[in-house]
């Protein structure tokens, strides 16, 4: 079954702690990417990977980063996190990295820094 | 730069009533690609249609359909018939094509939440 892998599903952690989120794709996808979605605000692109070793910057990526080594995952890293960052994380992946690509996201990681 | 307004946060229906949300967007491509997506109280996203700009058909797919008018930059979703397993926060987003947009980024409305009530 095709489908995008996020662990963990909920994480409640303190201040400080450093945390990974793993995502997972088996659809052999070029593109990946990270959202963070918030009351209000809809979701919105933290960082993306357009392929193995190429990652960049989305509109909210601050305090976040990421690696692509394998084609099939692209964790998040919250080095230090803060409350601030409590929030619904998806991660998401398309065949082809450019605009209009049907974008297929995973379950949602549950994320409350305290 | 580009932004997609869902004007109403929440709608309320009783069950067999028509309802529809509303998306209006803003871009300065001519190319560009519309998105619906569902979002279940489980917290996945369901991708229900995806319309580029050069495709202002619009679309039933069983209970749903979507009327597209690029003249008033509206991309709206229809329930017919609404049924408690609607009740869901729906999204719509907006992705412009090609080089413009080299990391595929989604720009999202802020949602609307649907309750159907039985």
């Amino acid at each position: 079954e095709a489908q995008v892998t996020q662990n963990p599903r909920y994480l409640i952690t303190v201040t400080g702690k450093k945390l990974t989120v793993t995502c997972s794709q088996n659809m052999n996808h070029e593109y990946m990417s990270w959202y963070r979605q918030d009351p209000g605000l809809g979701l919105r692109q933290i960082y993306y990977s357009m392929n193995v070793e190429v990652t960049d910057k989305g509109d909210v990526p601050e305090g976040y980063k990421v690696s692509r080594k394998e084609k099939r995952n692209f964790p998040l890293i919250l080095e230090s996190p803060s409350p601030n960052q409590t929030s619904l994380y998806f991660c998401a992946s398309s065949l082809l990295p450019w605009g209009g690509n049907t974008i297929y996201f995973g379950e949602g990681s549950w994320l409350t820094v305290v | 730069a580009q932004k997609v307004t869902q004007a109403q946060t929440e709608i309320s229906v009783v069950e067999k009533e028509d309802v529809t949300l509303d998306c209006v967007y803003e871009t300065r491509d001519t190319t560009y690609y519309l998105f619906w997506y569902k979002q279940p109280p489980s917290g996945e996203l369901v991708f229900l249609i995806r319309r580029n700009s050069f495709d202002e058909q619009n679309e039933i797919s069983g209970r749903y359909s979507w009327n597209f008018q690029k003249s008033t930059s509206s991309f709206n979703f229809t329930i017919t018939a609404s049924q408690v397993v609607d009740s869901a926060v729906y999204f719509c987003a907006l992705s412009e094509a090609g080089n413009n947009n080299a990391g595929n980024m989604l720009t999202f409305g802020g949602g609307t939440r649907l309750m159907v009530k039985p």
